[in-house]
């Protein structure tokens, strides 16, 4: 299988607070890690591409310094909401595939993060 | 850079039916091509995937074939189940510079099965 874990969950916190979320792959290594950001009954939007050791590459339009990603290690990346306000709620799912071109992405079960 | 339409955006349908959901793209590029089926509030779990090699293939009730003259795939579901209920998203995906391979999604299909 391909297990891939996102924690937390869910979050609820204060405007101005950092929130910091995890994608793990569990029973294989990921080279390359992905994170989108989906609104309601909207489409999965790519917001950067993450690999192992080196700097995320994020799509146009979505900020560096607001989005901090870490990719240190095979199976962890993370994705650090910097100065969380209410526009950045959202559901922010993770995805990790294997090393070979092209293969499936598989999905963590997301992070609903609501900046009160 | 990639364009993904998909559709119907809304499909209702009878059990024991037949769903196809159709997306085209825009670059030529693009090679491989996976759907996700997402429940709501759930993980988007692929469902079945197609490389630009290949024209159609198929997994029990599920086949997705692919036309890359016209750059249009679909996605057939025969006899449908109500638990096939779900938001379906297509995808396209192509090297996007160095190392970085990505997918371009669709805007997704809510299926709907009436018992």
């Amino acid at each position: 299988g391909a297990v891939v874990s996102q924690h937390p969950s869910w979050v609820i916190c204060k405007s101005g607070t950092s929130v910091k979320i995890e994608c793990r792959s569990l029973d294989f290594q990921a080279t390359t890690m992905f994170w989108y950001r989906q609104f309601p009954k909207q489409s999965l939007m790519l917001m950067a591409t993450s690999n192992e050791g080196s700097k995320a590459t994020y799509e146009q339009g979505v900020e560096k310094d607001k989005f901090l990603i870490n990719h240190a290690s095979l199976t962890l990346s993370t994705l650090t909401v910097t100065s969380a306000h209410p526009e950045d709620s959202s559901f922010y799912i993770c995805s990790a595939r294997k090393h070979t071109n092209p293969q499936p992405q598989h999905f963590g079960d997301g992070t609903r993060l609501s900046i009160l | 850079g990639e364009n993904v339409e998909q559709h119907p955006s809304t499909l209702s349908v009878q059990e024991g039916d037949s769903a196809v959901i159709k997306c085209t793209y825009s670059d030529s590029a693009s090679n491989y091509f996976p759907w996700y089926k997402q429940e709501l509030g759930k993980r988007p779990q692929l469902i079945i995937d197609i490389r630009s090699n290949v024209g159609e293939k198929k997994d029990q009730r599920i086949a997705v074939t692919l036309n890359k003259t016209a750059k249009h795939f679909s996605l057939h579901i025969t006899e449908t189940q109500p638990e096939d209920s779900a938001v379906y998203f297509c995808a396209a995906g192509m090297n996007s510079g160095g190392s970085n391979y990505k997918l371009t999604f669709g805007k997704g299909t809510l299926l709907t099965v009436n018992p």
